[in-house]
């Protein structure tokens, strides 16, 4: 059984801070990452993808990638209260339908 | 615009009826999937179709469910005999062409609740 486990919080921040989220994997043959927002009642965003080890960064995220401890994270940079949400982290299952395996996300709560 | 749209945005239903949900993808795509979510879970991979051909099938998904795809645009997700656990949100994604390495867009979902 192929699992993604994640911290479920609630994660506190103040503002202005860098939240760090973070995931492990089991599947050690996964070759794709995703991080996706989802706020409360809607549907979930794809924020980051990492394919290979280290470092990506787009604005305010970096997710980092280590295949060898089969560990991701996600650093929110100078958070905002609107970066309150679930962050969900998900990893390509295996076979060829491509469909992803979720973690059940942590809540992120970041306090004026 | 994540370029999926599903119908309805909301169900209500009874337990033991039958309801039938809709996505249409908008913008261009190479395969569609269906998750079902629920209260403090991520979503779960229920199936996914390859243009009209349904390729794929979760345990989850039970034979009271059935997914189609017909021509290969719209998808629907049908429902028999609803029961208080199948209340759920329900997902419907897309994966674009080139879009890197399997992302997924998200639909805005349809909530399921049966009382």
């Amino acid at each position: 059984q192929k699992e993604v486990e994640q911290n479920s919080g609630p994660l506190s921040v103040p503002e202005g801070a860098i939240a760090s989220l973070n995931c492990t994997y089991s599947d050690r043959g996964s070759q794709s990452f995703f991080w996706y927002r989802q706020y409360s009642g809607k549907s979930p965003e794809l924020i980051m993808s990492i394919y290979s080890n280290g470092d990506k960064e787009d604005g305010r995220f970096t997710a980092q990638l280590n295949k060898a401890s089969q560990y991701v994270s996600l650093l929110i940079r100078d958070s905002q209260p609107s970066d309150s949400a679930t962050y969900l982290c998900a990893v390509k299952g295996g076979g060829s339908q491509g469909n992803l395996i979720f973690g059940k996300g942590t809540k992120l709560s970041v306090k004026p | 615009d994540t370029g999926v749209s599903q119908d309805p945005r909301h169900k209500i239903t009874k337990r033991g009826q039958n309801v039938t949900f809709r996505c249409d993808p908008i913008s261009e795509h190479n395969r569609l999937y269906w998750y079902r979510q629920t209260l403090g879970q991520g979503p779960e991979f229920l199936t996914y179709f390859q243009n009209e051909a349904q390729l794929e099938k979760s345990r989850l998904l039970s034979d009271r469910f059935s997914a189609e795809r017909p021509k290969g645009s719209f998808s629907t997700l049908e429902i028999q005999r609803t029961e208080q656990g199948d209340s759920a949100m329900y997902l419907c994604a897309i994966r674009r062409p080139g879009s890197g390495n399997t992302e997924a867009f998200f639909g805005q979902g349809t909530r399921l609740t049966v009382v």
